[in-house]
């Protein structure tokens, strides 16, 4: 079965501070597709990046970044200088490549406050 | 660009009434997730449908139902409403399944 944790249930930052957020799944699948998204207080689910397990370069979009580790099943996003704009509660997501419909799993969400 | 609609934004049923939402997934995706939020959680995935068809199936009650339209649309039916189903209600699309699922700004159900 799939699951994601994500230990981190809140983490409160100054602005500036770098902070990452940290993403452990397991599944059974050889094929399977990670995912961030950001919740801002809003309520939108907002896609940050898709990964597929073939592919485990990390990846850097201006002040984010992710490192995504198949020998050790993490998925880690970093903002770098963070900002009050960051805050927002962030889900970590795993999806199996069985074709038909690939159901998304989300961890239980890391709440994130920057303070100014 | 365009995103996935959903309609309503906000509603507020009584126990035991009949609740029907709506979403209209970005032109050109074929398939339609359907997540459901309760307060402090995290989305948990309801009902899927890939070409009109249903493709997967999660934790959904008995009490609901859900169909894709041959616009690609898609409706979830919620009778027999109780205080637990107050969540916010997500619709995903994507275009094929496995690729990245976009969602909707979400139905924010109130059951009093």
């Amino acid at each position: 079965a799939q699951k994601v944790t994500q230990a981190q249930t809140e983490i409160s930052v100054v602005e500036k501070e770098d902070v990452t957020l940290d993403c452990v799944y397991e599944t059974r699948d050889t094929t399977y597709y990670l995912f961030w998204y950001k919740q801002p207080p809003s309520g939108e689910l907002v896609f940050l990046i898709r990964r597929n397990s073939f592919d485990e370069q990390n990846e850097i979009s201006g002040r984010y970044s992710w490192n995504f580790q198949k020998s050790t099943s993490s998925f880690n996003f970093t903002i770098t200088a963070s900002q009050v704009v960051d805050s927002a509660v962030y889900f970590c997501a795993l999806s199996e490549g069985r074709g038909g419909s690939e159901k998304l799993v989300f961890g239980k969400g890391t709440k994130l406050t920057v303070n100014p | 660009a365009a995103g996935v609609i959903q309609s309503p934004r906000h509603l507020i049923k009584e126990k035991r009434e009949t609740a029907t939402l709506k979403c209209y997934p970005i032109p050109r995706h074929d398939t339609v997730y359907w997540y459901q939020q309760g307060p402090g959680q995290d989305p948990q995935f309801l009902i899927s449908f890939y070409e009109k068809m249903q493709s997967d199936k999660g934790s959904i009650p008995d009490r609901f139902s859900a169909q894709q339209f041959s616009d690609y649309h898609s409706e979830l039916n919620m009778s027999s409403l109780e205080l637990g189903d107050s969540a916010l209600y997500f619709c995903a699309s994507s275009f094929g399944a496995g690729e990245t699922q976009y969602f909707g700004p979400g139905t924010r159900l109130l059951v009093l």
